[in-house]
């Protein structure tokens, strides 16, 4: 069956970087895309980008170009977002999904990691 | 585009329906094809629930719909269940292959 393993929780400082990575299984990686969305503590989502495992294209929201970078690497079918010049404002669970259809339909979820954004 | 309203909370007793709502607030809900749900209990992941604007993904009951009208599209829940209380959130298109998704609503069963 289709797994999305996510790394660990992550503590940071204001500035630092962080990368998150999704560890991806069950299914032909470079078929689907991954969708990266954010959760704040007591927050709704937000939807962070989009990333085709093929061809490496990605979608941003406006709000996350250009500190927030995600890319993926097919031969450990493993996708990742980093984030950069970190905020207290970013801490967050940090959710990667697979994209069924191209739809913004996220099928698959990984089990979050939140990462703490704190001095 | 910008990112949808929905109501704070809806409320209902076990076997009714309740409907949330999600609508534009620039007056342009977009393509219903790009309008999804999610489900989302405490402490988990979302879970889809409807994907191109009525469609059930394998698994989720029928109990699940979805709908659009004007500028609003909506998630109606039949026969209200203990276990549907939890949040829910629309995501729509925003453009440029990008989507938003809505503030949530919290569905309380009474």
């Amino acid at each position: 069956q289709v797994q999305l393993e996510q790394s660990g929780a992550e503590l940071r400082k204001p500035g630092a970087s962080v990368k998150v990575s999704c560890k991806a299984s069950g299914y032909n990686f470079i078929r689907y895309s991954i969708i990266w969305v954010r959760q704040a503590p007591g927050q709704g989502l937000e939807w962070v980008g989009r990333i085709s495992a093929y061809s490496g294209n990605t979608e941003y929201a406006q709000k996350f170009q250009g500190r927030f970078v995600m890319t993926t690497d097919a031969s450990t079918t493993t996708a990742f977002l980093e984030a950069g010049s970190l905020r207290s404002d970013d801490t967050a669970v940090y959710y990667c999904a697979r994209e069924e259809l191209g739809y913004g339909d996220c099928v698959d979820w990984g089990q979050g990691t939140l990462v703490a954004v704190s001095s | 585009q910008s990112a949808p309203a929905q109501p704070a909370s809806v409320a209902g007793s076990p076997g009714q329906s309740v409907t949330v709502s999600c609508t534009a607030t620039n007056g342009d809900i977009g393509s219903f094809t790009l309008v999804s749900w999610y489900q989302q209990h405490p402490g988990q992941a979302p879970k889809l629930l409807i994907f191109e604007g009525h469609k059930r993904p394998s698994g989720v009951s029928a109990r699940f719909s979805g709908s659009k009208s004007g500028n609003t599209v909506s998630l109606t829940i039949s026969g209200l269940q203990s276990d549907d209380e939890a949040d829910y959130y629309c995501c729509t298109y925003a453009g440029s292959n990008t989507y938003f998704f809505g503030p949530g609503t919290r569905v309380t069963v009474l």
